[in-house]
């Protein structure tokens, strides 16, 4: 399968509560890196994930967590929502851990916190 | 730490009309990144640059990284209703240990009939 897919495409929730989003990379991928995306800005880096082991953070706190799979598909798990989590959240797969051969990115999840 | 600067921030284009959208970064560009992006939707692949001076086009659209790997810039020759969107730059970094991708805040382009 080629592409990366994303799910849910949209999640509403709580201010609270914790939520989990998937995606599932691009066949023979093994880097998947996530990122929060604001209206109106760029997206901004949470986590790397490399062969199932985090190899890199952006300045985000500890309840924004991850898993990345044997499969290359991956989870962002975050707890503790707070009304600033609202964003669309994108991830994004390449092969080895800078992009040389490009970053194939999903169509994210909205993300709206109540 | 790196920044990227896009402008202008937005664009209204007659159709058919030429329009070039310009990425400046801090420090010099190793990768640079060009996507598209529909409102509220994934990000679209367009070209990566990596060398000074190095251009890269496709179809209607084309991409210039400078000699001094400090600024890109993105053409968009006899634009279409279907260019209209979001366009960021983004750079990695080799010795970013957190290998991120570094994103411009994006330039949005409307394409009026």
């Amino acid at each position: 399968e080629t592409g990366v897919t994303q799910s849910p495409t949209h999640l509403i929730k709580t201010r609270g509560q914790q939520v989990t989003l998937r995606c599932s990379s691009q066949s023979g991928h093994n880097t998947v890196s996530w990122y929060q995306q604001a209206l109106g800005q760029g997206p901004q880096f949470i986590f790397q994930y490399y062969r199932e082991e985090e190899n890199g953070r952006g300045n985000f706190p500890p309840r924004f967590s991850g898993l990345q799979f044997p499969n290359y598909s991956s989870e962002l798990n975050v707890n503790a929502l707070e009304l600033d989590d609202s964003a669309l959240y994108l991830c994004a797969s390449s092969l080895g851990g800078i992009g040389t051969y490009g970053y194939t990115f999903g169509s994210g999840t909205r993300l709206t916190v109540v | 730490s790196q920044e990227l600067e896009q402008s202008p921030q937005s664009l209204i284009v007659q159709e058919g009309k030429n329009l070039t959208i310009n990425c400046t970064s801090s420090k010099t560009l190793y990768g640079l990144y060009w996507y598209k992006q529909k409102y509220g939707e994934g990000l679209i692949f367009l070209m990566m640059l990596q060398k000074g001076g190095e251009e890269k086009s496709h179809e209607k659209i084309t991409a210039k990284l400078d000699e001094k790997k400090q600024q890109s810039s993105l053409h968009i020759t006899a634009s279409q209703p279907s260019h209209a969107g979001i366009y960021l730059c983004g750079a990695d970094d080799p010795l970013d240990s957190n290998y991120q991708l570094i994103w411009g805040a994006g330039t949005k382009l409307i394409i009026k009939p």
